[in-house]
């Protein structure tokens, strides 16, 4: 079965400034999704980023860019420019490749606090 | 487009009683789900449905119900409420698996079950 780890519960950052939040995942898949979700205090999950396992670059939205390790099952997602709305949980997810019915296999969460 | 909309926000339920989650998307999405989200933890798959008139069970889906007669409805029900049952329940949607259709999340329906 494929699990999700989120080793840091909590984690804060100054404004403007670089944070890294960890993840790591465990499975005997070859190709997978991997999936960077925030949740501000409003509770709607938005995507942030995403990465196909088959892609070896590693995915960059804006501020927002990944550390795709394959061989070691580590995704980070690293924030730069920290601002204020950044403030959420961010939860990474694993989906198995189409035919999996869309199920993500969710961490249990970083919550990040961007101070000013 | 209002995307994935969930009703009620919030509920509060005695142990025992039932509730319909309603749950509608304007997307013309294939594909539905329903999630629950335990106090410190990530969301868990309690049903889904790739189209209407099919579903199927997910990761935790004892204590529930779901129908979906039209594409765009996809309701959660709870016949016997148990304490165990409180959570934040979000629903989402997506035109078809893969990480090039990502699910859109409804805004949670926060249930208390006393």
């Amino acid at each position: 079965a494929q699990t999700v780890t989120q080793s840091q519960p909590e984690m804060s950052v100054q404004e403007a400034e670089t944070v890294t939040l960890s993840c790591t995942y465990d499975t005997s898949e070859s190709n997978y999704y991997l999936f960077w979700y925030k949740q501000p205090p409003s509770r709607q999950m938005i995507l942030v980023i995403r990465q196909e396992a088959y892609k070896q670059q590693n995915a960059t939205e804006n501020r927002f860019s990944v550390n795709f390790q394959k061989a070691a099952k580590s995704f980070s997602l690293k924030i730069s420019d920290s601002q204020l709305g950044d403030t959420a949980m961010y939860f990474c997810a694993f989906m198995k490749p189409r035919g999996s019915q869309g199920n993500l296999i969710f961490g249990k969460g970083t919550k990040l606090s961007v101070k000013p | 487009n209002a995307g994935v909309t969930q009703t009620p926000k919030f509920r509060i339920l005695k142990i025992g009683q039932s509730m319909t989650l309603q749950c509608t998307q304007d997307m013309n999405h294939n594909y539905m789900y329903w999630y629950r989200q335990d106090p410190g933890m990530g969301l868990k798959l309690i049903y889904y449905s790739v189209g209407a008139g099919i579903t199927d069970k997910g990761e935790v889906p004892n204590g529930y119900n779901v129908s979906r007669s039209t594409t765009e409805d996809f309701p959660l029900r709870l016949e016997l409420a148990a304490p165990s049952q409180t959570s934040v329940y979000f629903c989402a949607s997506s035109y078809r698996t893969g990480a090039d259709s990502p699910l859109h999340f409804g805004n949670g329906t926060r249930l208390t079950v006393t």
